[in-house]
Formats: structure tokens, sequence, C-alpha cells
């Protein structure tokens, strides 16, 4: 079975700086998919950024960006220039690629505050 | 275009009865998936299902089940309520299936609290 760990549940930053958020997981699996949500206070969670296991190329979205070593099985999400908005809690999630119970697993999440 | 809404959005019931909670997903997605998130538990997958049929299932006891419409709307029963299902209920649709990376969208959850 996999599992998602997200050891920090609570983290702070100061508005327009940079911040990094920890997961790792395990799998035994080679082809799986990686991803980050955010669960903002108003409770309807969004997609920030994904990445297939089989790219090297870290995923970039605007702001937020991963480290993803495969290796180490950790997957790290970076949000630069953070802005209050930011303010949500952020969960780590891992999907194995194949059509058999694909199933999304989720970290226990970490709330993460921007202060202005 | 409107986007993913469950109802009822909050809903209260005692131990042993059973519940029935309702997503309609945004127009023109066929899948949709259900989550379980409680504090201690975190975000649990439910299941997933995909014009009109259960395609993924998560750890749940049989007291979990869920059906979809033919317009794609579903709904997810528990029975025998136990004070351990108080918890957010997440519905997701997209566009296909989860394994073939289709971006979710999420709903507003319903509160389930069980007395």
């Amino acid at each position: 079975a996999q599992t998602v760990t997200q050891s920090q549940p609570e983290m702070s930053v100061q508005e327009a700086e940079t911040v990094t958020l920890s997961c790792t997981y395990d799998t035994s699996e080679n082809n799986y998919y990686l991803f980050w949500y955010k669960q903002p206070p108003s409770r309807q969670m969004i997609l920030v950024i994904r990445q297939e296991a089989y790219k090297q190329q870290n995923a970039t979205e605007n702001r937020f960006s991963v480290n993803f070593q495969k290796a180490a099985k950790s997957f790290s999400l970076k949000i630069s220039d953070s802005q209050l908005g930011d303010t949500a809690m952020y969960f780590c999630a891992f999907m194995k690629h194949t059509g058999a119970n694909s199933k999304l697993t989720f970290g226990k999440g970490i709330t993460l505050s921007v202060r202005p | 275009k409107a986007g993913v809404t469950q109802t009822p959005r909050y809903l209260i019931k005692t131990r042993g009865q059973q519940v029935t909670l309702s997503c309609s997903p945004i127009s023109g997605h066929r899948s949709v998936s259900w989550y379980q998130q409680t504090p201690g538990q975190g975000l649990q997958f439910l299941f997933e299902y995909f014009s009109e049929t259960q395609r993924n299932k998560g750890n749940f006891p049989g007291r979990f089940s869920g059906r979809q419409f033919s317009n794609s709307r579903s709904e997810m029963n528990v029975s025998t309520l136990e004070l351990g299902d108080s918890a957010l209920y997440l519905c997701a649709s997209s566009m296909g299936l989860l394994f073939d990376l289709n971006e979710q969208f999420f709903g507003p959850g319903t509160r389930l609290t069980v007395l």
C-alpha cells in the first residue's frame, strides 16, 4: 500500500517570501503521479500542481514549483513570492498509474499561514 | 460554467440512521469521486463513478455506497451511521477517469455530524 507523509503540520511565512512544504511517500510502483492540492479556508479544494514520475523535469506553475526526488521518494512544493491568498491547507497526494484501483492517497496536510 | 455542487451543506443525524448525500458535477464531466475528510484520518478516497459504474473503491466498509445517474449526478449513502462517520464529505468531478490524469474539481463539501 502507498503512504504519503507530510511531517510538518503547520508552517508560517512572511508575505513575499519563499516557503517549501515537504512531502515523502512510500511505494513499490514505478509509474505514478504526484499532486499538491490547496484547500483554502472556504474549503473548496483546488489542484496546485502535478508531476508524472517518469518525467525528470520538475513541474512548475507560475509561483509554484516542485522538487521531485524519485530515488528519495520526496516531493516538496516551493511557493515563491508568497501571497496572503496562499493561506490554506496543502495536501500532497499520490496516485499509481494503473487502471485498476487508481485512487488518490493523501497526506495529512499542512496548514500554511502567510503573514502580512 | 457552474462548479461542483453538493447538497445538503450541513447535516445532523443520530447513530444508526442512514444518510444520502448528493453531488452535481460540472456540466460535461462524467467522473465523480467521493472523499471523506476528518481531522484524525485526513482525506480518504471513498470511490469513483464513471458512466454510472463504480470504477475505483477505497478501503471503506460496505455501509458506504454510491451510485451515479445518467446525467452524471452522484449520490453517496451511508447506512447504520456511527459516531466516527462525522466528517466533511467532498465530491470531485472530472471530464474522464482519475487515472487518465483528468483534473478534478472539488465541491464545497457536506458537513455530516453524527450524534
